[in-house]
């Protein structure tokens, strides 16, 4: 699988949009973007995938670059529960040794 | 639907001791996997399954064992726990076509002094 790399650490003021980025300029062509966020001690969750074409769902905006190099999740009204860190993952599907990382810890701040 | 459960929630053990930390899932998933969370570091997977009847080694596997008898439930089993256990455990599960994205469980909490 390709690797990312993402920031730490990020802070997003409450209602703003938080734009999260994530660079894998390894992906091959068969590989989607994944991203999945961890709040608390909970486990993670979902939020949307991708794998050249721009997405958005209930929860998320994924912009991938025309290269597939690097992309951005976009929380476009960031709450005070959208607080967690954010993993972005890359693999073909199915099962894949999924490595997780370290992801982006987003603070929203009141 | 229950989506993805996992018992116990919280386990204190002695070293040497030995327990079973079950996972079971209501969506007919075909795989499962079972990852390990050790402070401020991602997620390192375990053991995975793709079916019943069939379980694989992923990143960190020793020290643990598996078994997927029924395809709603994934078995993770320490035969003599150490120290270097203490972890907090998550199960997960996905389809095997279709929709890949997994779905988590709420996590164990294990402690081995």
């Amino acid at each position: 699988d390709a690797k990312t790399t993402q920031p730490t650490s990020m802070d997003c003021a409450e209602g703003r949009a938080a734009n999260l980025p994530c660079n894998h300029s390894t992906i091959s062509g068969n590989e989607y973007v994944y991203w999945y966020r961890q709040i608390h001690s909970q486990g993670p969750q979902y939020i949307i995938h991708g794998l050249k074409n721009n997405e958005t769902n209930e929860m998320a905006s994924l912009i991938i670059t025309e290269d597939r190099k690097s992309s951005t999740l976009i929380l476009p009204h960031a709450t005070l529960r959208d607080t967690a860190v954010y993993y972005c993952i890359v693999m073909t599907g199915g099962y894949q040794k999924v490595t997780f990382g370290t992801g982006t810890k987003l603070q929203v701040i009141p | 639907n229950a989506g993805v459960t996992q018992t116990p929630k919280f386990r204190v053990l002695k070293t040497g001791q030995s327990m079973t930390l079950l996972c079971a899932q209501d969506m007919n998933h075909e795989y499962m996997y079972w990852y390990r969370q050790d402070p401020g570091m991602g997620l390192r997977l375990i053991h995975y399954s793709v079916g019943e009847g069939t379980t694989a080694k992923g990143e960190v596997p020793d020290g643990y064992n598996v078994s997927r008898l029924k395809k709603q439930n994934f078995l993770l089993g320490l035969e003599s726990a150490a120290p270097s256990q203490t972890s907090v455990y998550f199960c997960a599960s996905s389809y095997a076509s279709g929709r890949p994205e997994q779905f988590f469980g709420p996590g164990t909490r294990l402690t081995v002094l």
